[in-house]
C-alpha cells in the first residue's frame, strides 16, 4: 500500500484563524478523500478531492470553511478556516486506487482550537 | 446514503478468548465493507475487508463473515493478544467510493 505522511501531526490554534495540512502519497492514486473524526467519534467523510478541479463536499461542509487544493496525483490540502473550539478534531487524509475499493488512512492531523 | 451501526461499543475479553463485532447496514446495494483498527494517536489502518459476492474471509487470527439477505456483517478476532486492544470500526461503500463508517467498538483485552 501507499505511504501517507500528514503535516503538521499535530497543532494548538487560536480561535479565528485558519491552519493548512497537507497531505502527500509517495505514489500516484486517483482517489483522495478528507475526514474530520471528533473526539472520541467515528470517521465522517469532509470532501473527495479532486485532482484539477474544486473538490467535492458532502452534507454539512462547505468550501468556504473547508478549502481544499488538489494540484497533482500526490498531493492534497485541507484549511480548516477560520476556526472555533468545535472544530478541534483529527482530520485524516485517506487514498485509493482507480478499479480497487482499498482505501488506506494517513496518520492523522491532530488539531486544537483554544 | 449509507447508515452503518455496529455494536457493541465496548469489548473486554480474556487474552486468548475471541472478540465478535457486528454491523448492519442499510442499503442492500452496499458491495464493500472494510474493517479498520485505529491504535491511540494513529491512524485507522485497513485489517480485512469483503466484497459482496463473498460469505466469508479469513486472515490467520481474524476472520469477517457477510449476510447479504440480513444485510450485517462480523468481525471475529480469535485467540486474542493485548496487542489487538484498539478501537475497531467497520465501514461500507456504495458505488462511489464513499466510506460510511460504524460508531466504532473500543476492545480491550485483559492480560
Amino acid at each position: 500500500s501507499a505511504v501517507i505522511s500528514q503535516k503538521p501531526s499535530r497543532d494548538i490554534c487560536q480561535r479565528g484563524t485558519s491552519l493548512t495540512i497537507q497531505c502527500q502519497v509517495d505514489s500516484q492514486v486517483t482517489m483522495m478523500f478528507w475526514y474530520r473524526q471528533q473526539p472520541g467519534q467515528s470517521l465522517t467523510l469532509i470532501a473527495t478531492a479532486n485532482q484539477g478541479s474544486e473538490a467535492t463536499y458532502e452534507s454539512g461542509f462547505v468550501i468556504d470553511k473547508f478549502p481544499i487544493s488538489r494540484p497533482n496525483l500526490t498531493f492534497s490540502t485541507l484549511t480548516v478556516s477560520n476556526m472555533s473550539p468545535e472544530d478541534s478534531s483529527i482530520y485524516l487524509c485517506s487514498v485509493g486506487a482507480s478499479g480497487s475499493l482499498e482505501q488506506f488512512f494517513g496518520p492523522g492531523t491532530r488539531l486544537t482550537v483554544l | 446514503g449509507e447508515n452503518v451501526e455496529q455494536h457493541p461499543s465496548t469489548l473486554s475479553v480474556q487474552e486468548g478468548d475471541s472478540a465478535v463485532i457486528k454491523c448492519t447496514y442499510s442499503d442492500s446495494a452496499s458491495n464493500y465493507f472494510p474493517w479498520y483498527k485505529q491504535e491511540l494517536g494513529k491512524g485507522p489502518q485497513l485489517i480485512i475487508d469483503i466484497r459482496s459476492n463473498v460469505g466469508e474471509k479469513k486472515d490467520q487470527r481474524i476472520a469477517v463473515t457477510l449476510n447479504k439477505t440480513a444485510k450485517h456483517f462480523s468481525l471475529h478476532i480469535t485467540e486474542t493478544q493485548p496487542e489487538d486492544s484498539a478501537v475497531y470500526f467497520c465501514a461500507a461503500i456504495l458505488n462511489d467510493y464513499k466510506l460510511s463508517f460504524g460508531a466504532g467498538t473500543t476492545v480491550t483485552v485483559r492480560a
